[in-house]
């Protein structure tokens, strides 16, 4: 089973910073079909979960240009330019080339 | 306006059996797959399973022979029959749409379910 792994489990940020979070999987998120089904989700609390990103860097309808998805492979980067009050939550990477599996999550707060 | 709505969570106790469902609009329910996941009470998200446009089913491997998805295209509506029910089956159940070859990108607001005696 691919295991999804996500770094820090918690990260504090000031206002108006840079925040980064890392999703590593156990097996390569390539698909035969040359895509990767890699996704972002955030989940504000008391809330249900929300797709931001898709296919790894793609952004959903809606979703702020300060959130960004990067990496390849098994290695993967969410980050937020500049965080703001509204980004509290936490921020969970799904994969689908698999057994559509989450990673642990990562708690974003602010300090 | 796309909806995903569930119904049917409640208080159940372990061993007994429940039925969830998932009921939609705003889309054309045949051309996406749904999905349910789950959140134990301040824990993380866990997929459960999903039925395809087709009507085939993935498990995963913490409810695979326990629990069962199918969809009513014609009521544009997904299910998730739980049976044998274990207190670590405790937790709010999301159902989710997935375009095809996508993971999820609609959410409902989840519908809480309690295993206990």
């Amino acid at each position: 089973d691919v295991v999804m792994t996500q770094s820090p489990l918690s990260l504090p940020v000031t206002l108006g910073q840079p925040a980064s979070i890392s999703c590593r999987s156990s097996q390569s998120l390539v698909y035969s079909d040359g895509n990767t089904y890699l996704s972002w989700f955030q989940q504000r609390p008391g809330h249900s979960p929300r797709r931001l990103i898709y296919r790894v860097s793609n952004r959903d309808s809606g979703v702020p240009d300060r959130f960004s998805g990067s990496g390849s492979g098994s290695d993967f980067t969410l980050k937020i330019s500049r965080v703001e009050a509204e980004d509290v939550g936490v921020y969970y990477c799904m994969e689908g080339t698999h057994s559509w599996t989450f990673g642990q999550g990562t708690r974003v707060e602010i300090k | 306006e796309v909806q995903v709505v569930e119904s049917g969570g409640t208080l159940v106790q372990p061993g007994r059996s429940l039925r969830l469902s998932c009921t939609t609009s705003g889309f054309t329910f045949g051309d996406y797959v749904m999905t349910w996941v789950r959140q134990a009470p301040g824990k993380g998200l866990e997929w459960v399973g999903f039925v395809r446009e087709k009507g085939t089913t993935e498990y995963a491997a913490s409810v695979r022979g326990r629990f069962t998805i199918s969809r009513d295209d014609s009521k544009s509506i997904a299910y998730l029959q739980m049976n044998s029910l274990k207190i670590e089956d405790t937790g709010v159940y999301y159902c989710a749409r997935a375009p095809p070859w996508e993971l999820p990108d609609w959410w409902g607001q989840g519908t809480m379910v309690t295993v206990s005696s």
